[in-house]
């Protein structure tokens, strides 16, 4: 089954604690994003990248890492959360840049 | 810089109802894509349009994009419960195609009661 999986889906953490969210594509896509989505904000892409070791900065990047070692990988990295980074973050892979996407489940992120 | 507008923002309905939610922008898109989200999960793709002017349809839903491609409709005949949920537009501007950026319209939440 073509799918984009998140993990974890529900995590809750404290300010400054280093955590990864995991993301894992089984459609061979070249693209993969991840966006954060807030109330009244709608989502908003934070790092998208094109292909392996090829990433780069969405609207809101600041606080946020990733890598693309691998084509069906693409994980988020907060080295120092903080709370405004409160959010419910989603992972997505599309075939192209202007494809459909293919969006995971979500992961929703308290840092507290 | 909000590029889609979607309106009505909330939206309750009865069933059996037609209801239309508007996506519109003052920027033109290559494309523009329609998702529906559930509590809890992912974004799902329904419908993606592409030409001006171009009308598609998905059982009681009918998709339209403008003739400018600056906006977009989504039309639901005799809704159900089963259409209850958050609505998206989204889209892609002309030189996204490198980013790989959906622009989204900030949802149109939908009730549809019994």
């Amino acid at each position: 089954e073509a799918q984009v999986t998140q993990n974890p889906r529900y995590l809750i953490t404290v300010t400054g604690k280093k955590l990864t969210v995991t993301c894992s594509q089984n459609m061979n896509h070249e693209y993969m994003s991840w966006y954060r989505q807030d109330p009244g904000l709608g989502l908003r892409q934070i790092y998208y990248s094109m292909n392996v070791e090829v990433t780069d900065k969405g609207d809101v990047p600041e606080g946020y890492k990733v890598s693309r070692k691998e084509k069906r990988n693409f994980p988020l990295i907060l080295e120092s959360p903080s709370p405004n980074q409160t959010s419910l973050y989603f992972c997505a892979s599309s075939f192209t840049g202007t494809a459909a996407a293919f969006f995971g489940q979500g992961t929703r992120l308290t840092v507290v | 810089t909000q590029l889609l507008e979607q309106s009505p923002q909330f939206l309750s309905i009865q069933e059996g109802e037609n209801l239309t939610v508007y996506c519109n922008s003052s920027s033109v898109f290559s494309s523009l894509q329609w998702y529906r989200q559930e509590p809890g999960e992912g974004p799902v793709l329904l419908v993606t349009v592409v030409t001006g002017g171009e009308v598609k349809k998905l059982k009681r839903l009918t998709f339209q994009f403008g003739d400018a491609r600056k906006d977009s409709s989504l039309h639901i005949t005799a809704a159900q419960p089963g259409d209850t949920g958050l609505y998206l537009c989204a889209g892609y501007t002309f030189g996204s195609g490198n980013t790989g950026k959906l622009i989204f319209g900030q949802g149109t939440t939908l009730q549809v009661k019994p």
